[in-house]
């Protein structure tokens, strides 16, 4: 297994754009995280799916951001309308977790840097 | 909500010193995790440590959950060690949880 994968690694777009990006966990991993992170802060949780289903949303999440695992492996997440405030990295993790048991340790991809321009 | 501070903020060390990096949190974590952040900004597991101690190598880690802090060791510090080191702590809300990721200590050693 090569770890968490994530494409592209740099994008780079005009304000107003939609921009799309890919994160393909570790493959047994049943959990999928995307988190922000700007530049000199730690990485911001966003929102996770156990398998296919959204379980938990922060509220930086807001209604221009949406974010897919269709079926339960690769998970997208969508910018609408992008804005200079989403310049930033966004960075993809997954992890197994036993069901009514324990949550493992996340692993974290190389993230996508997103400049809006 | 749940704050997490990590202290120093920011460390300088000459190469072949020891250090220690503390992780303080608010409130009952479920799990947590320390990270360190290379120069081009991959997340690289170091240790999941919800109590107790672990050692990897140089590093070490410890984590006292009853009284909310842990921290990581580094031993005789090499150049590669620099980047940003982040701990992340586990919170439980109505049935699901998020990752809360403390402050960062950024550290450089010096050849």
């Amino acid at each position: 297994d090569t770890g968490v994968s994530q494409d592209p690694r740099h994008k780079i777009t005009k304000r107003g754009q939609n921009v799309t990006f890919r994160c393909d966990p570790i493959s047994e991993h049943n959990r999928l995280y995307w988190y922000r992170q700007t530049l000199g802060q730690g990485p911001e949780f966003l929102t996770y799916f156990q398998n296919e289903a959204q379980l938990e949303k922060s509220r930086l999440l807001s209604d221009r951001f949406s974010a897919e695992r269709p079926k339960g492996s690769f998970s997208t997440l969508e910018i609408q309308r992008t804005e200079q405030g989403d310049s930033a990295m966004y960075l993809c993790a997954s992890s197994f977790s036993v069901r009514g048991g324990s949550t493992y340790e996340q692993y974290f991809g190389p993230g996508t840097r997103l400049t809006v321009t | 909500g749940i704050q997490v501070e990590q202290s120093p903020p920011d460390l300088i060390l000459q190469e072949g010193a020891n250090s220690t990096l503390r992780c303080n949190f608010s409130d009952s974590v479920n799990n947590l995790q320390w990270f360190h952040q290379n120069p081009w900004g991959q997340l690289i597991n170091l240790f999941y440590i919800p109590s107790g101690t672990k050692q990897n190598g140089r590093l070490s880690a410890t984590t006292v959950a009853t009284e909310r802090y842990s921290l990581l060791y580094i031993s005789s510090s090499q150049t590669t060690d620099s980047g940003v080191y982040f701990c992340a702590v586990r919170v439980d809300t109505s049935g699901t949880y998020k990752y809360i990721f403390g402050t960062g200590t950024r550290l450089k050693v010096l050849a």
